[in-house]
């Protein structure tokens, strides 16, 4: 997807391990969001930055952290993964008005066994 | 009560149908609305902003009411390239974030 770029695509993860999603946006964007998505249920925030060197919870954090490193890439942590956070997630930038849209990066797919 | 309610349907409908999605939000005090689409295994992606007066882009046409807080989203002459999920996307005020409805999932059959 144009503008934000994410990996891996895909991740299996053993109960209790650790990983790190990668996400990084090239439209100079302020805001950006790590989003989870479970079947039956909409868009879920887990974290969003407003701007570079800060960040915030959103509706579900528990379980992760997240790092905005620089302007363009804000990753997401999971230090311990339980099979709860099965899921797909997805990273975003925009909406730093309210009526501007955000834009969606096309996911990562994790399984944790 | 869920922020975004949709109907998650399936909606079936023949090619050319005219199809319509409601979509209600809880808090009065939301002031931007979207409407997405999600193909299989995609990510979303914006099909269409909803203001007040209502707008149209092709042949889809977004409402909002705000008095009965919903909004809708109409597909005239539906194509097969229809088939999706549409997702009703409210902005709180006072926030970045935005909360999202399930969805709803359109099958166009030929």
């Amino acid at each position: 997807n144009a503008g934000v770029t994410q990996t891996p695509k895909f991740q299996v993860l053993k109960t209790g391990q650790s990983m790190t999603l990668q996400c990084a946006q090239d439209m100079n964007h302020n805001s950006m969001y790590w989003y989870r998505q479970d079947p039956g249920m909409g868009l879920r925030l887990i974290y969003y930055s407003a701007s570079e060197g800060t960040t915030d919870k959103g509706e579900v954090p528990n379980g992760y952290n997240v790092s905005r490193l620089n302007k363009r890439e804000f990753s997401l942590r999971l230090e311990s993964a339980a099979p709860s956070q099965t899921s797909v997630y997805f990273c975003a930038y925009g909406g730093v008005n309210s009526n501007q849209p955000q834009h969606f990066g096309d996911g990562t797919r994790l399984s944790i066994l | 009560r869920k922020e975004v309610e949709q109907d998650p349907g399936p909606f079936n409908v023949p090619e050319g149908a005219t199809v319509a999605f409601n979509c209600t939000y809880s808090n009065s005090a939301s002031q931007s609305f979207f409407w997405y689409r999600q193909d299989c295994r995609k990510e979303p992606k914006l099909l269409m902003s909803v203001y007040s007066s209502g707008n149209e882009d092709g042949r889809f046409t977004a409402q909002l009411n705000r008095a009965s807080q919903y909004i809708s989203l109409l597909i005239r002459d539906s194509k097969l390239s229809d088939s999706a999920t549409y997702l009703c996307v409210v902005n709180p005020p006072d926030r970045l974030d935005m909360r999202f409805g399930a969805g709803t999932r359109l099958t166009v059959k030929p």
